[in-house]
C-alpha cells in the first residue's frame, strides 16, 4: 500500500503571498490531520478532517485553513504568509476504525517564506 | 492527555540494544502509550503502541511497568539508521472520534559506530 504523499516537497514563497499544500492519505484512510513543525515550537497540531468536515482545530490563526475532498485528499492553505510560517508541514492519515487507530505521517512539505 | 518526560539525548553503540525511557506518571486507565521516531527532516514514523501489556513488533519492543507510570522502548540491535528523535506520546483511545497527537521534545538517540 502506498504511504501518505504530500506535494510539493519544497516551496519558497515571499511574505504576503498565499500557499496551498496537498496531502493524499493512505488508501482507505478517511481522517487527515495536519501538523506544523518549527525548531522553536516543535510539532504542533493544526487541524483534523474527516468526511470533508473539520472536527478538531489547534491554536493557529485564521490564516491557516484547510479542506478535505470526497476522496479523502486534503489541502491546507496559508494566506498572507509571514516569516514565522517557515516550517515543515506534515500530514498524517488514519482509518479511524478502532479506538487505537494509528496516524501515519507523510514526508512533509518544507515551506520557506522570504 | 497525560504529559510525558523523556531524556533529551542518549547514545548507543551500534549493535547494542537501545533502551529509551519515558515517564508518564499521570497516565489514566484509558490512555495508550505510542512511540514515533523522526529521522532528520522526515515525517514521524510510527513504531509501536501499548496499553498495559508488553508489546513487540518487527521494529521494537515496548515494556510498560505494572503501574503504567513509565515505559521503555527497546531497539534490540541498534544500527546507524536508528539515529533519530524518539517521541513517547500518551493519548486517549477514541471510538471513531477525532484525536490529536501531542509531541514533546523527544529523545535524540545517537547510534555510535
Amino acid at each position: 500500500k502506498a504511504g501518505v504523499t504530500q506535494t510539493p516537497r519544497y516551496l519558497i514563497k515571499t511574505r504576503g503571498q498565499q500557499v496551498t499544500l496537498s496531502c493524499s492519505p493512505i488508501s482507505g484512510h478517511r481522517s487527515v490531520s495536519w501538523y506544523q513543525q518549527t525548531p522553536g515550537q516543535g510539532l504542533q497540531f493544526l487541524f483534523e478532517y474527516f468526511s470533508e468536515t473539520q472536527r478538531n482545530k489547534g491554536n493557529f490563526p485564521g490564516r491557516f485553513s484547510g479542506r478535505q475532498f470526497s476522496n479523502s485528499r486534503s489541502e491546507m492553505n496559508v494566506s498572507t504568509l509571514e516569516l514565522g510560517d517557515s516550517a515543515l508541514y506534515l500530514c498524517a492519515s488514519s482509518q479511524l476504525v478502532s479506538s487505537t487507530d494509528t496516524q501515519y505521517f507523510g514526508p512533509g512539505t518544507r515551506l520557506t517564506v522570504l | 492527555d497525560a504529559k510525558t518526560t523523556q531524556p533529551p539525548s542518549m547514545d548507543c553503540a551500534e549493535g547494542r540494544a537501545a533502551n529509551l525511557p519515558c515517564n508518564h506518571s499521570t497516565i489514566s486507565g484509558n490512555e495508550y502509550v505510542y512511540w514515533y521516531r523522526q529521522i532528520h527532516s522526515q515525517g514521524p514514523q510510527y513504531i509501536i503502541h501499548g496499553l498495559k501489556n508488553n508489546e513487540t513488533n518487527e521494529m521494537a519492543s515496548l515494556i510498560i511497568t505494572e503501574d503504567r507510570k513509565s515505559s521503555t522502548l527497546i531497539l534490540p540491535h541498534a544500527t546507524l539508521r536508528d539515529t533519530a528523535v524518539y517521541y513517547c506520546i500518551v493519548r486517549v483511545a477514541h471510538g471513531a472520534g477525532s484525536y490529536q497527537l501531542t509531541f514533546g521534545k523527544g529523545t535524540k538517540l545517537s547510534v555510535i559506530p
